[in-house]
């Protein structure tokens, strides 16, 4: 199985709102609504952020959003802080009955 | 709270069988309501699905790793284990155990701190 298509990097500016791709195929992301997302800081395991597509764990601020069109998901940061700095992982059901992640993102906060 | 804890050798020869098990507290794998999952990271790079199980043995595997991977699990002692055969230096990597709270599609809501892994002679 492929892994899902991330940018490699996103920027913006405390404050702004950025929003990450994750592109994969109609045997995943498309034909299904159980994505993911994950942020990972440095040294540290990462965090559920969202799951099946758009819901948020509790405790997760709803700074984080996430959606879904066609075969690509995306999730949204809005009022970007310096604590947002880290990498960002999208992960799909797949048709196999497995799971996928994406390549990760890392978002920079300037 | 629940916690997750990887424990098992740092360092494997070439060749030879990576064990690691996972020892769940605060939730009960026999409670059959969460799949368990292990997923790896090389050095720099990515996360990686291996693959999860169910308390009531049903299981699924990474198609990449699916030949030289088995996940097993003990409910009396509340853990579960990766075994991948035949490791190369490609399979040197942080090893995470997880637990998919969402049925198997992904909703890794508590991860273990990681343990990392060398192959090498």
């Amino acid at each position: 199985q492929s892994a899902l298509t991330q940018p490699a990097s996103v920027s913006g500016s405390p404050g702004q709102s950025i929003t990450i791709s994750c592109t994969g195929t109609s045997s995943d992301v498309g034909g299904y609504n159980y994505v993911s997302w994950y942020q990972q800081h440095p040294g540290k395991a990462p965090k559920l952020l969202i799951y099946d597509v758009s819901n948020r764990p509790s405790g997760v601020s709803n700074r984080f959003s996430g959606s879904k069109s066609g075969n690509t998901a995306s999730l949204t940061i809005s009022g970007l802080q310096a604590e947002d700095e880290a990498d960002y992982y999208c992960c799909s059901y797949t048709r196999s009955s497995t799971l996928v992640f994406g390549g990760g993102t890392k978002v920079t906060v300037l | 709270q629940v916690q997750l804890q990887e424990s098992g050798p740092g360092l494997v020869k070439p060749s030879q069988t990576l064990s690691l098990t996972c020892t769940v507290s605060g939730a009960s794998i026999s409670s059959g309501a969460y799949y368990w999952t292990w997923i790896r990271q090389h050095p720099g790079e990515g996360l990686e699905w291996m693959g999860y199980i169910h308390s009531s043995g049903g299981a699924s595997y990474n198609p990449s790793l699916k030949s030289r991977v088995t996940i097993s699990v003990d409910t009396s002692r509340n853990q579960f284990s990766l075994k991948l055969n035949s490791v190369t230096a490609a399979d040197t990597a942080l090893y995470y155990c997880a637990r998919d709270s969402q049925s198997g599609y992904g909703g890794f809501d508590y991860w273990g701190q990681g343990t990392l892994v060398t192959v090498s002679s």
